[in-house]
């Protein structure tokens, strides 16, 4: 049973461009979330999506988008790339009000 | 709006003693609260949850409390092992714009190292 799946694992990009997280679970869970941690912050949400068709901004989600493709697949969109937005990103997903699953995490580094 | 906070400065301990951990919030009782494992260059893994009209709940070396008066949680781990040696998070439901999907707020992490 993969959980959840986050690719890719590492990325380092130049100040401007652009990609895309992508994350798929296998558990149907209907709440899905897209994760920033940062030392001496914390995980801080960016996005989440409740169910299938709805997606919410989380605490800081100015330069991202995403895209909640159908119930398994929730993608994070970095338009332009900043150095602020260097960061280890983790993709979850949970049923309603119980215990969240996280992949295994996308470290990157904007330069 | 809620704070929470964990033990700041690391936790060392010798092996087969029993760690205690704490999170404290600052605001509203939340409805449920969680503790996780999170190992270097790993994402969080759950451990438990406990709700706001349970007291104390318990999983093999793992235990723990949560006390509304306090507005604490304690988690406990007995006869720790050096594998235990991990970064600890608590979190805590947030009822904003919830729905049905109360999202989770999550304290800074306590590192535990037990040492052989």
């Amino acid at each position: 049973n993969a959980g959840v799946t986050q690719t890719p694992k590492f990325q380092v990009l130049k100040t401007g461009q652009s990609m895309t997280l992508q994350c798929a679970q296998d558990m149907n869970h209907n709440s899905m979330y897209w994760y920033r941690q940062d030392p001496g912050m914390g995980l801080r949400l960016i996005y989440y999506s409740a169910s299938e068709g709805t997606t919410d901004k989380g605490e800081v989600p100015n330069g991202y988008n995403v895209s909640r493709l159908n119930k398994r697949e929730f993608s994070l969109r970095l338009e332009s790339a900043a150095p602020s937005q260097t960061s280890v990103y983790f993709c979850a997903s949970s049923e309603y009000n119980t215990e969240a699953f996280f992949g295994q995490g996308t470290r990157l580094t904007v330069v | 709006s809620q704070k929470i906070e964990q033990n700041s400065e690391a936790l060392n301990i010798q092996e087969g003693k029993t760690a205690t951990l704490t999170c404290n919030y600052t605001n509203y009782s939340p409805a449920y609260l969680q503790w996780y494992r999170q190992d270097p260059g790993r994402g969080p893994v759950f451990l438990l949850l406990i709700r706001e009209n349970e007291k104390e709940k318990r999983k093999e070396r793992l235990k723990v409390t949560f006390d509304t008066t306090l507005k604490q949680s304690l988690f406990h781990i007995t006869a720790s092992q050096p594998a235990d040696s991990a970064t600890y998070l608590c979190a805590l439901d947030s009822p904003y714009n919830a729905g049905n999907n109360r999202k989770l707020i999550w304290g800074l992490g306590t590192s535990l190292a037990v040492n052989p």
